[in-house]
Formats: C-alpha cells, structure tokens, sequence
C-alpha cells in the first residue's frame, strides 16, 4: 500500500501567526485529504482535494494538491488556540480500486497565545 | 446522539485476556472501520468492512479479529492481549462509494498490563 509522510512532527507557535505543513507520498496520488483531530476526540475531515493543482480553501484553512500528484500542503492563517490539535493527511490505501485510506503520521500544532 | 459510538470508553486489562471492543453507528452507512492510534505513529487501519458480508484486513491485522455483525455494528476483539496493544482505537465510517469522508468515534484507550 501507499505511504504518507508529514512534516513537521510538531509545531510550536504564537498566536496569530500563519502555518504550512506538507505531506509527501511514495507514489501518485489522484486524492489528498486532510483531517484535524481535537484533544480528546477523532478526526474530521476538513479539505478533500481531488485534481493535481487544486487549491481548496475552508475558512482560513487552504490546501493544495501538487502538482506532481505526489504532495499536498496544508495552510493555516493567522493561528487561534482552537487550532490545537493534530492534523493527517491522507489518501488512497491502494492505487485502483475499492480502497480504503491510508494516513499520515500527523503534524501536532499547539498554539501559544 | 452521537452519530458513531464505542464502548467501552476506558479498559483496563491483563495480559493474556480476551477483549471486545464494540462500534455502533446511526449514519445508515455500509462502510465500518478500525483504526489504533500510537503516539507519533498516526492512524493505522486494522479491518475495514464495506458491507455486512465483506471483511478485509488493514495494514496491522495480526493479533485482531472483527465481526460485523450488522449494518450498524462492527466489533474489534484481541483474543489474547499483550501489553504492545495499548493504544487508542477508534471506529469510523463511511458511505456507500465514498470513502474520503469518514466519520470518526470518540476512541477507546486500552491498557494492557
């Protein structure tokens, strides 16, 4: 099955500032996606990317598909504290056909305010 | 209501028990799934199930069993715990032709002692 890789492991930064994380892949993708989890509960999904070049936005969240179709980059402008968590990538376990997903291995955010 | 449940919440065991952990979901959706979560590690799928008939192993199956039981119940057992089971294990689900979009439980911790 495909892997994913994240960076960075985790982030430290004030409040107000702009974040950026990657997530590369060991092959192609044709789906990126990116969840955020909360302390204490499971993920959810907050971008789904489906077009190699895609820039998708969700408030002040915006992602983008690589070109390349083997990364994706996940934006956060102007952090606030309920940005804390943990935030995947993930994608397609197997390259064809009825897949499940595979995730990465999270990038921890914490804001300091 | 939560839409995606997970009982217990909390468990504590011994080495060399059986264990079950139970899913429930009232989103109507044929696709169920287990995940475990490692600090650093991510999520890692275990058994997914695409419809009450259809059961397929993840990346960490050994050591775990399934059963779904119904549309809107699937159950994770570790027949004999060892201690490297500690984790976090959640649940998700998603719709029929979709599997971008998972919903997530709130997760189960387990300790093994």
């Amino acid at each position: 099955g495909q892997q994913l890789n994240q960076s960075p492991q985790s982030m430290f930064i004030q409040e107000g500032e702009d974040v950026s994380m990657n997530c590369t892949s060991s092959s192609i993708f044709n789906t990126w996606l990116w969840y955020k989890q909360d302390p204490g509960e499971g993920p959810v999904l907050l971008i789904a990317l489906y077009k190699a070049g895609e820039l998708t936005s969700n408030g002040r969240l915006t992602a983008q598909f690589g070109i390349t179709r083997k990364d994706s980059f996940l934006n956060i402008s102007a952090s606030i504290p309920s940005d804390v968590g943990i935030y995947f990538c993930a994608g397609p376990l197997y390259l064809s056909g009825n897949t499940p997903l595979v995730f990465g291995k999270g990038t921890r955010l914490s804001v300091i305010a | 209501d939560a839409d995606v449940t997970q009982t217990p919440r909390n468990r504590i065991t011994k080495t060399g028990k059986r264990i079950m952990l139970e899913c429930s979901q009232t989103k109507g959706h044929d696709r169920m799934y287990w995940y475990r979560q490692d600090p650093g590690l991510g999520l890692q799928l275990i058994y997914y199930s695409f419809d009450v008939k259809d059961i397929n192993k993840g990346e960490i199956s050994d050591g775990y069993s399934v059963s779904r039981q119904a549309q809107a119940k699937f159950s994770l057992s570790l027949e004999s715990a060892i201690p490297n089971q500690t984790a976090l294990y959640f649940c998700a689900t998603s719709d029929r032709g979709s599997t971008e979009t998972q919903y997530f439980g709130p997760g189960t911790r387990l300790l093994v002692l």
